[in-house]
């Protein structure tokens, strides 16, 4: 199994732009999550989605949207890149059951907005 | 501020030695969970101990909850250089939906 993909692992995008970070999973999982990591901050949560078609804010959502259209991907978007952006992005997804489990993480996507 | 906060911030220690890592956190939780992160990597899920349970062992790893203070302890023994890593403990609370918040984390260094 893949667990989770995410792509791409690498972009440079200039102030304004835009652009799209796929997260997918192939656990059948319920709940997805987009963090973001900044040294000294550990890891902020963007948005997350308990389900498809759902999608909920979360610690630091200003700038971003999301959307979770099937279950195995969930989408973060930048619509006008800004440098304060630059960060590590990892996606994670959970079964939910009664109790949350475990998260399990990508690789991570690293963004440098010039 | 963060949900939950780590302490220390960073640790160093011999090979062999215990170390040992705190976090508290400032409502109520649903579980309380501990990952590791190697440099340039996601991060890995160590173990999780729920909000009924006080204490949690997993091979060299052992988690401590106390609710009434709401800090968790997480203590690996005899360590080695390969447990050189961040670590965040992560809290899990109920609002709608499960939401996973995680600390500032501590960095552990561990010398051969």
């Amino acid at each position: 199994n893949a667990g989770v993909t995410q792509t791409p692992k690498f972009r440079v995008l200039k102030t304004g732009q835009s652009m799209t970070l796929l997260c997918a999973q192939d656990m059948n999982h319920e709940y997805m999550y987009w963090y973001r990591q900044d040294p000294g901050m550990g890891l902020r949560l963007i948005h997350y989605s308990v389900g498809e078609g759902t999608t909920a804010k979360g610690e630091v959502p200003d700038g971003y949207n999301v959307s979770r259209l099937k279950k195995q991907n969930f989408l973060l978007g930048l619509e006008s890149a800004a440098p304060s952006q630059t960060s590590v992005y990892f996606c994670a997804s959970s079964y939910s059951g009664r109790a949350a489990g475990e998260l399990f993480f990508g690789e991570g996507s690293r963004l440098t907005v010039l | 501020s963060q949900q939950g906060e780590e302490d220390p911030q960073a640790l160093s220690i011999q090979e062999g030695e215990n170390a040992t890592m705190n976090c508290s956190y400032k409502t109520s939780i649903n579980n309380l969970q501990w990952y590791r992160q190697n440099s340039g990597r996601g991060l890995v899920h160590l173990i999780l101990i729920r909000s009924n349970e006080r204490e949690k062992h997993s091979g060299r790893l052992r988690v401590t909850l106390d609710t009434s203070k709401k800090s968790s302890s997480l203590l690996i023994t005899a360590s080695r250089a390969a447990d050189t890593a961040s670590y965040f403990c992560a809290t899990v609370l109920y609002t709608g939906g499960f939401k996973t918040i995680f600390g500032a984390g501590t960095r552990l260094f561990v010398k051969a």
